[in-house]
């Protein structure tokens, strides 16, 4: 079966490291999205990508980055962990016939930052 | 991106139907009502969608009246599983979704 698969599950780091963490869908889908969520305020974008070399910013798009060099995968990197990005981060993906075509999750990661 | 309203909480016991109704005055015309559903510790799952009238599936029922302002999830006869939180979604913007806090449904046994 298709799926959705982010790495790792759980991480703890530094404030200043550079942190990556990825997610890798075997849907063949175009689209792919990062999310972090917090308590109170629900999940909010980070960059999406429409397709190979494609990236833009999504709401809350300051001291991350992502790149896409093939289809199945979305790395996003933190620049410079600070401690405002602990979080859970969703990663998602969805076709690019219809704006509405549900969005596929993995399963998150938790993020921690000291 | 039309703003959805829906209840912080709602609880239940096993066995009953639990209805989730979500406000949505600003709809657009092409704009399809999506429900996700988030258990703890996994990421938010699709359950139903629909446009208007009654969708139906093996999880749960979308009823969306003519006007097109509101909808309501219903999950029938539910049970401690069912506990999660529930997001209703209205159309999308170039793709991007919008949560918001969501509907947290506890089923007590």
């Amino acid at each position: 079966d298709a799926e959705i698969t982010q790495s790792p599950r759980h991480k703890i780091t530094e404030t200043g490291r550079q942190v990556t963490l990825a997610c890798h869908q075997t849907w063949n889908h175009n689209n792919m999205f990062w999310y972090r969520q917090d308590l109170g305020h629900g999940l909010r974008l980070i960059h999406y990508s429409y397709g190979v070399q494609d990236t833009n910013k999504g709401e809350v798009s300051d001291g991350y980055s992502v790149s896409r060099s093939n289809t199945e995968d979305l790395p996003l990197t933190l620049e410079s962990a600070a401690s405002s990005q602990t979080s859970v981060y969703f990663c998602a993906s969805s076709e690019s016939s219809d704006s509405n075509q549900p969005q596929h999750f993995g399963d998150g990661t938790r993020l921690s930052i000291l | 991106l039309a703003k959805t309203t829906q209840p912080i909480s709602m609880d239940s016991y096993e066995g009953q139907e639990v209805n989730i109704t979500c406000s949505h005055n600003n709809i657009a015309t092409n704009d399809y009502i999506t429900w996700y559903q988030q258990f703890p510790s996994q990421g938010p799952r699709f359950i139903i969608q629909g446009y208007k009238t009654k969708v139906t599936n093996e999880v749960a029922s979308l009823f969306i009246p003519a006007d097109r302002k509101s909808s309501t999830l219903s999950l029938p006869r539910v049970s401690l599983s069912d506990t999660a939180v529930y997001y209703c979604l209205v159309g999308s913007n170039d793709y991007k979704l919008s949560f918001g806090a969501g509907t947290t449904v506890t089923v007590r046994a």
